[in-house]
């Protein structure tokens, strides 16, 4: 268990609203990931953080934003939610002994 | 830039079939390789991986060997159980040994039935 968690699980929206999704991790790991992921598509990468204030681009990162002010915890921000970003969000970390992503439960967003 | 093509299925198995997913892959240099699953209502775990060519990975009876002369990583199982029911999904880092950044197939759902 890399104990990672997720909030909310499930969330529904309207479009055009801010949404906010929590990863948090307890173990002080240095990267953490946000993907999502739609059928037909695998996993995306949206965004990564490879330690506090670090921050970059994944492949599909336009109309997300990230920050990360404390090693526990990177927030994806929705600025404005669109029905394209109705996905499942997967929030990974690194684990350094392996080299290994660990998943956390995820987060269904659904814009209407 | 790095890519990974996978078989997407969705396949139906019945129990003690044998199964193959094919995985191929293109990238720069030594890329790690990886088959994560994920089931259903679940994040997804890593099944097995393997670092350079001509290595093996296995897990839960699941094996598959890193192919340069092929680049392919194809996932097999001699007898698959309706437990592993899932999507898999075959994934590489062009860190050698390491996945910083992944690269996903689009997975591949299978149902096996009893």
């Amino acid at each position: 268990d890399a104990g990672i968690t997720q909030s909310p699980r499930h969330k529904v929206t309207e479009t055009g609203t801010p949404v906010t999704l929590r990863c948090h991790q307890t173990e002080n790991h240095r990267y953490m990931y946000w993907y999502r992921q739609d059928p037909g598509h695998g996993l995306r990468l949206i965004h990564y953080s490879y330690g506090v204030k670090d921050t970059d681009k994944g492949e599909v990162s336009d109309g997300y934003s990230v920050s990360r002010s404390k090693t526990e915890d990177f927030l994806l921000t929705l600025e404005s939610a669109t029905s394209s970003q109705t996905s499942v969000y997967f929030c990974a970390i690194l684990w350094p002994p392996t080299g290994e992503q660990y998943f956390g439960p995820g987060t269904r967003l659904t814009v209407t | 830039g790095d890519s990974v093509t996978q078989m997407e299925g969705p396949v139906t198995l019945s129990e003690e079939a044998f199964l193959t997913i094919n995985c191929t892959y293109t990238a720069t240099g030594y890329p790690s390789l990886f088959w994560y699953v994920q089931y259903p209502g679940e994040g997804l775990q890593l099944l097995l991986k393997a670092t350079k060519a001509d290595d093996k990975g296995s897990n839960k009876g699941f094996e598959a060997t890193y192919r340069k002369e092929t680049t392919s990583f194809h996932l097999e199982k001699g007898s698959v159980q309706v437990s592993d029911s899932a999507v898999y999904f075959c994934a590489l880092s062009d860190q050698p040994g390491g996945s910083e950044k992944l690269v996903f197939g689009k997975g591949m759902k299978l149902t096996v039935n009893p």
